[in-house]
This record gives C-alpha cells, sequence and structure tokens, in this order.
C-alpha cells in the first residue's frame, strides 16, 4: 500500500457525460500529479500541483482540469467525455516539488474509467 | 526532448532463474534520476528501484539490481531468484526534475515488458 488513495475504483459513464476523480497523497506529500494510462498512449502525464498551485502541465486536453484543495486532495474533472477518454488514470503524490531520487513518486491504485 | 525505450515487449523466465529487462533512455543532462515500477495484474504501480545518476554505484533491493551505464544511457533491470508474485509488466521511468533543470518532475515511461515467471 502506497498511502495514496484514489475513488473510485471504477467508473463507467457514457459519452458526452463529466466525472470527477479523486486523489488523496500521502500523508505529508504536498504534490500531485495525474497520470493517464491507455492501450494506444501508454502512461502519459497529465497535470502536477503543488500545495494548492498548478505547477506543470502535460498532454492533458481543455476537456480535463484539476485543483487541489486545502487538506491537499485533489480532484482531475473529466467532460465531455469520448469513447477515446476511456482509460485508468493513476494519481501519484510527492513530498515537493524539487523532484528526483529525494521525492520519488508514490502510486494510488488508479481509477478505471470506460466510457460507454 | 528525454525519451525511455524498453524493447522487450514480453519475456518469460522460469521461477528460481535470473532474469534482465533492458531499458536505454536518451538525453543531453547529466544529473537525472531512473526508475523501475512494476505493474502486477491489479495495475497498482509498485516502485521496484531507483538510481540517481550521479551515483556510479548499481542500486540493489533485494532480488532486484540495476545495472546503470551512464555512457551508454542503458539501465537494465536484473531479478535474481523469480518468483511466481514477479509477474507483471515492468516499466522503466526517467525525470528530469526541476532540481536539474527541467520543465516539470514528470516521470517518462518507456512502453513496458511483460515478465511471465513460469513454474
Amino acid at each position: 500500500d502506497s498511502g495514496v488513495t484514489q475513488t473510485p475504483k471504477h467508473l463507467i459513464t457514457a459519452t458526452g457525460q463529466r466525472v470527477t476523480l479523486r486523489c488523496s497523497p500521502r500523508s505529508g506529500d504536498l504534490s500531485v500529479y495525474w497520470y493517464q494510462q491507455s492501450l494506444d498512449q501508454g502512461l502519459q502525464f497529465l497535470i502536477q500541483y503543488y500545495n494548492g498551485e498548478e505547477r506543470a502541465k502535460g498532454n492533458i486536453l481543455e476537456r480535463f482540469s484539476a485543483q487541489q484543495f486545502p487538506d491537499l486532495h485533489s480532484e482531475l474533472n473529466l467532460s465531455s467525455l469520448e469513447l477515446g477518454d476511456s482509460a485508468l488514470y493513476f494519481c501519484a503524490s510527492s513530498v515537493g516539488t524539487s523532484g528526483g531520487y529525494q521525492e520519488t513518486q508514490y502510486f494510488g491504485p488508479g481509477t478505471r474509467l470506460l466510457v460507454l | 526532448a528525454q525519451t525511455v525505450t524498453q524493447s522487450q515487449p514480453e519475456m518469460s523466465v522460469q521461477e528460481a532463474e535470473t532474469v534482465t529487462l533492458s531499458c536505454t533512455y536518451d538525453t543531453s543532462e547529466s544529473n537525472y534520476y531512473l526508475f523501475w515500477y512494476k505493474q502486477p495484474p491489479s495495475r497498482q504501480m509498485i516502485l521496484v528501484i531507483r538510481q540517481e545518476a550521479y551515483k556510479q554505484q548499481n542500486a540493489t533491493e533485494n532480488r532486484f539490481s540495476v545495472n546503470f551505464q551512464k555512457a551508454a544511457k542503458s539501465f537494465s533491470l536484473k531479478i535474481s531468484d523469480s518468483q511466481l508474485g514477479d509477474t507483471a509488466m515492468y516499466f522503466c521511468a526517467f525525470i528530469l526534475p526541476l532540481l536539474y533543470g527541467g520543465a516539470t518532475n514528470k516521470l517518462i515511461f518507456g512502453t513496458g515488458t511483460l515478465l511471465a515467471v513460469q513454474p
């Protein structure tokens, strides 16, 4: 158990809908990262938050947004869902923001999203 | 841009034997970090081992060790005394952190090697 929690574990929804994925980082970690794992794109970085502020963006679609709250949990919002958004969405956390060995990213169990 | 390549899509090994998974990467930087993550059928991403590029000594974690060849940009994972529980997808990952001038702290993953441990 990494200490990172994600809810829900599974989500089935229809095209055009909106969903919210939730992540709670490890105790003491200030950085949260979101990754998408799909069959055709592999593991892709979406976005990073540090202590409530956005720090970096990756291949995140405009239909997707995220935020980190004062209690440090984070939510990833996916809207106008398409079939291609079906994937495993991971949240990871680390201590700070400088990165590297000292701030190894630990992953949650993921949320499996299926868009029908 | 940094890239990570895992050229072995699938591998198989007998229980108790040793197997080596290959990974190469491309970067022009001298300070960075490398990781191996394991993803078993449960799909959880589990850290296996990590290596700092400025350290010449290869990292080891129990039955897992790496062969880090910085000049060759190679970072292979050796699993000794393979166990059935080692059956998983293994991902090699690279990070050029903000600490060393990276634009983000994102992990860049290879495409993975599916390892099957046979009884």
